[in-house]
């Protein structure tokens, strides 16, 4: 089966600029995460949704960050205003529904800010 | 607060070498364990899971966990690495039956040929 896509792969940006990331999960998974992983940590979870539906957002700064999955297939993720702690890989996972469905992962994009 | 945490940060074996990496966890009630690999210049991948019965689990690539309930442990382990075992591991945990997952900060295992 194709597996997640994410897009772009690497991005760099100014403080303050503004940035997307997209992904495709794999088809038929009702449920999507987007996870932020700094370097040196563990992936940190930033949103989950349920086909269109925010199901955890508890750990998004929604001052600067906001996502979308509008169509409950592929989603959005942007950064607005960025800022230099912000410079990480943001991945994209999906799982069929179900609390004990493994997830499964994007390649990520890795964002820098200059 | 929910927590997982590996203790071993970095690891270099050679080639043969018996491998055991920790994951605790700190969770309330009935848990999900997983650990996922990510070789270099790769995605995440599932190695293994535990939800219920067997505490001993056997996963892709002749990796093993055990989870033990009352240590709060469920460590990782390969009788012999292999060269191609050189890859970062992460535990991550979730309350049984949410879709919410807590990870590790990750162990990188280099493995000397």
């Amino acid at each position: 089966e194709a597996g997640v896509a994410q897009s772009p792969r690497y991005k760099i940006i100014e403080k303050r600029q503004s940035v997307a990331f997209w992904c495709n999960p794999i088809s038929g998974h009702a449920t999507l995460y987007w996870y932020q992983q700094i370097l040196g940590q563990g992936p940190k979870l930033l949103i989950q949704f349920q086909n269109n539906g925010v199901v955890d957002d508890s750990q998004l700064p929604k001052d600067r960050f906001s996502a979308e999955r509008l169509k409950g297939v592929d989603s959005t993720l942007k950064i607005q205003p960025a800022k230099l702690e912000d410079s990480a890989v943001y991945l994209c996972a999906s799982s069929v529904t179900g609390g004990n469905q493994p997830q499964h992962f994007g390649d990520g994009t890795r964002l820098s800010i200059l | 607060a929910q927590s997982v945490s590996q203790h071993n940060h970095h690891v270099i074996l050679s080639e043969a070498a018996s491998l055991e990496l920790g994951c605790n966890y700190s969770y309330g009630g009935t848990v999900n364990l997983f650990w996922y690999v990510q070789y270099p210049g790769q995605h995440l991948q599932l190695l293994l899971k535990y939800f219920s019965g067997d505490p001993l689990v056997k996963g892709i690539k002749g990796f093993e966990a055990e989870f033990i309930k009352s240590k709060f442990s469920f460590n990782l382990r390969k009788p012999s690495v292999q060269w191609s075992d050189t890859a970062e591991y992460f535990c991550a945990a979730g309350s049984s039956g949410t879709y919410k997952y807590i990870f590790g900060t990750g162990t990188r295992l280099k493995v000397l040929a």
